[in-house]
């Protein structure tokens, strides 16, 4: 079945440090959507990449969507500590409208 | 805030017990779903409703029963549960493009911490 890997799985940084978190596909995704749980919260979308080789900026967030639509990254810049959470990323199988796969996940702390 | 309404927010239940969860959205979103989720796992799905019509139930055992009376409400009957049932249960829903369409993001509710003694 699909899988998507999500490296790393924790990553504790400074305040003002950068963070990027990764995702990896095995097959080809239509497309791939960014979650964010707080420490005892729920998920909340973030953001949605469709096309291949996409880059979209949401203030100090960036994210990326692979020219082979197989990889995706989320690249926060200078850290704050409202950063903290776990941050998802949900793949959607090139082909399928049926399951987005999610990453394991990677932890963020950020020490003050 | 959340737009997914889920109550109540946390449930302890014996294993005998018939319990229900219960989700509402007014967004107008065609597409509801359950997820379960286990402390520092991702969200695995469990059930999706399109149009009020179950479409998805991925193995999920039967002591497992949801139920979706309109399009704004979704239930999750919970009979004879195990303790490893014990997680988190999040609703979700989605503006629905198609019969079933995972293209619109996915809105979660506030989720029910659901422990079985």
């Amino acid at each position: 079945g699909q899988q998507v890997m999500q490296i790393p799985q924790y990553q504790h940084v400074q305040e003002g440090e950068d963070f990027t978190t990764y995702c990896n596909s095995s097959t080809t995704l239509s497309n791939i959507q960014w979650y964010k749980q707080r420490p005892g919260g729920h998920p909340v979308f973030l953001i949605q990449l469709v096309k291949s080789g996409e880059v979209k900026k949401q203030k100090r967030l960036t994210f990326q969507f692979g020219e082979a639509k197989k990889n995706s990254s989320l690249h926060i810049t200078a850290t704050q500590t409202t950063d903290v959470g776990t941050y998802f990323c949900a793949g959607l199988r090139g082909g399928s409208n049926y399951k987005l796969t999610f990453g394991k996940g990677t932890l963020l702390t950020v020490n003050p | 805030d959340t737009e997914v309404t889920q109550t109540p927010k946390h449930l302890v239940m014996g294993m005998t017990n018939k319990k229900s969860l219960k989700c509402e959205q007014h967004m107008g979103h065609r597409a509801m779903y359950w997820y379960k989720q286990k402390a520092k796992k991702p969200p695995e799905l469990m059930f999706v409703y399109s149009y009020e019509k179950l479409s998805i139930n991925e193995s999920v055992p039967s002591r497992f029963s949801p139920e979706c009376p309109n399009s704004s409400l979704l239930n999750l009957h919970l009979h004879a549960l195990q303790p490893e049932d014990s997680a988190l249960y999040l609703c979700a829903s989605s503006q629905s493009t198609g019969v079933l369409s995972y293209n619109s993001p996915l809105h979660f509710g506030n989720g029910t911490r659901l422990t079985v003694t």
